[in-house]
């Protein structure tokens, strides 16, 4: 398995509160990514980044900041959260040569 | 705007016959397509993967078959287990670009036992 962990794994929070998703990888890829899985739209690109300090805005980045200060850590961010944004969220990373992509086990954010 | 597309939602395949699961992308620019599993509960997990210069990959019981001037990638699974019933997703990528991975919708296989 590729070494992806996601924090929390789990969330429930109230509409209008902010929300920050951690992404940490031990493989030292360049590439990283938030997507967002919801029934009949798939995985939907959020924020990716393509080094420390570079990002970008994906497919549906409206309501969503990203940040990496470091290599290994990439930090989705809610700046206050809405029901629209309960989803579950897979952080991926990519050396980027034209590889595969590998996924986190997911975070399950409820916002209520 | 969806530049990868996956028309059918759901697929259900006796064991033992062939899955056949399509995916359509609008960007002609595309050069690397790959294929995802996600059993539920979990990350996906990578399957099998296509660069734009071949028209077949093969790896086991999966082939994926690329179809660059209809702008068409199918998975073919033979002989479908049980144990393939999860979702899958397809994907897309420009190598030369920004390396955003872009996936379809997802098509459901139930392989019936």
């Amino acid at each position: 398995d590729a070494g992806i962990t996601q924090s929390p794994r789990h969330k429930v929070t109230e509409t209008g509160t902010p929300v920050t998703l951690r992404c940490h990888q031990t493989e030292n890829h360049r590439y990283m990514y938030w997507y967002r899985q919801d029934p009949g739209h798939g995985l939907r690109l959020i924020h990716y980044s393509y080094g420390v300090k570079d990002t970008d805005k994906g497919e549906v980045s409206d309501g969503y900041s990203v940040s990496r200060s470091k290599t290994e850590d990439f930090l989705l961010t809610l700046e206050s959260a809405t029901s629209s944004q309960t989803s579950v969220y897979f952080c991926a990373i990519s050396q980027g040569d034209g590889n595969t992509i590998y996924f986190g086990e997911g975070s399950w954010l409820t916002v209520v | 705007d969806q530049q990868v597309k996956q028309n059918s939602p759901s697929l259900s395949v006796q064991e033992g016959r062939i899955s056949i699961l399509n995916c359509d992308y609008t960007n002609s620019m595309f050069d690397y397509f790959l294929w995802y599993k996600k059993y539920p509960a979990e990350g996906p997990t990578f399957l099998i993967s296509i660069s734009s210069i071949k028209d077949k990959n093969e790896d086991g019981r999966f082939t994926v078959f690329l179809n660059k001037s209809a702008k068409h990638l199918s998975l073919h699974i033979v002989p479908s287990q049980p144990g393939d019933s999860a979702v899958y997703f397809c994907a897309a990528i420009l190598t030369s670009g920004t390396y955003k991975y872009i996936f379809g919708t997802g098509t459901r296989l139930k392989v019936l036992a």
